[in-house]
């Protein structure tokens, strides 16, 4: 059994300012985890992915996630927020045994200029 | 780049009817999925399919669902008897392994309205 909790449904920042987007996950296997951004109207696009390799890691639009395997943790960061980062972002947990992908509810990220 | 396209964007249909949801996968990959986004909820996976037959499939995909790869390039989604609560966006996405390394490439979706 697998499952994602994307513990803030909105968050909302400055532009300029760091973002932080928090995702706690549960596994029975060792999980490749991602995280997928929807601007409005698209269609879904990866920021960036953990498959047991680096624990930090780097995605692009300057995003990056630390997987945290003691806290269950891969959360999404930035240092400093653009305009164009207002977003849906979603952390995708997926069983690499079974093939199987669980999406958190989403976290949508505002940016106020 | 290679991407997933899908077709059509944009399907308004009458409830009781059928739909088919088109995908054209990208060409080297293995593994097709279907998800579901109903208008602001979460995205729901619906079936993964791989070798010609599904692998796993969600409590959505009831029997009015179903998969085909017909002819090698293209990966259908069919509604038998559309609902008024299937309205949603339909996501088609592939890849070219399990997820042990690769990804999930998604096309943009095709938004399915039942009236």
């Amino acid at each position: 059994a697998q499952s994602v909790t994307q513990l803030d449904s909105h968050v909302s920042v400055s532009e300029g300012t760091p973002v932080l987007l928090r995702c706690n996950y549960s596994s029975s296997y060792s999980p490749s985890l991602f995280w997928y951004v929807q601007h409005p109207n698209k269609g879904l696009q990866l920021l960036l992915k953990y498959t047991s390799a680096a624990t930090l890691v780097k995605g692009i639009n300057g995003f990056e996630a630390e997987f945290k395997k003691s806290e269950t943790s891969f959360h999404l960061t930035k240092p400093s927020a653009h305009m164009s980062d207002a977003a849906e972002y979603f952390c995708v947990v997926i069983n690499t045994n079974a093939g199987k992908s669980t999406f958190g509810d989403g976290t949508t990220l505002t940016v106020k200029p | 780049e290679p991407e997933v396209t899908q077709t059509p964007s944009h399907q308004v249909t009458q409830m009781g009817q059928e739909v088919i949801l088109r995908c054209v996968p990208i060409s080297n990959h293995l593994y097709f999925y279907w998800y579901r986004q109903i208008l602001g909820q979460k995205v729901e996976f619906l079936v993964s399919f791989y070798n010609n037959e599904i692998s796993e499939k969600s409590e959505i995909f009831d029997d009015q669902f179903s998969v085909e790869r017909p002819d090698g390039s293209n990966f259908t989604l069919k509604i038998r008897s559309t609902k008024l609560e299937d309205s949603a966006m339909y996501f088609c996405a592939s890849s070219w392994d399990r997820g042990n390394t690769g990804e999930l490439f998604f096309g943009e979706g095709s938004r399915l309205t039942v009236l």
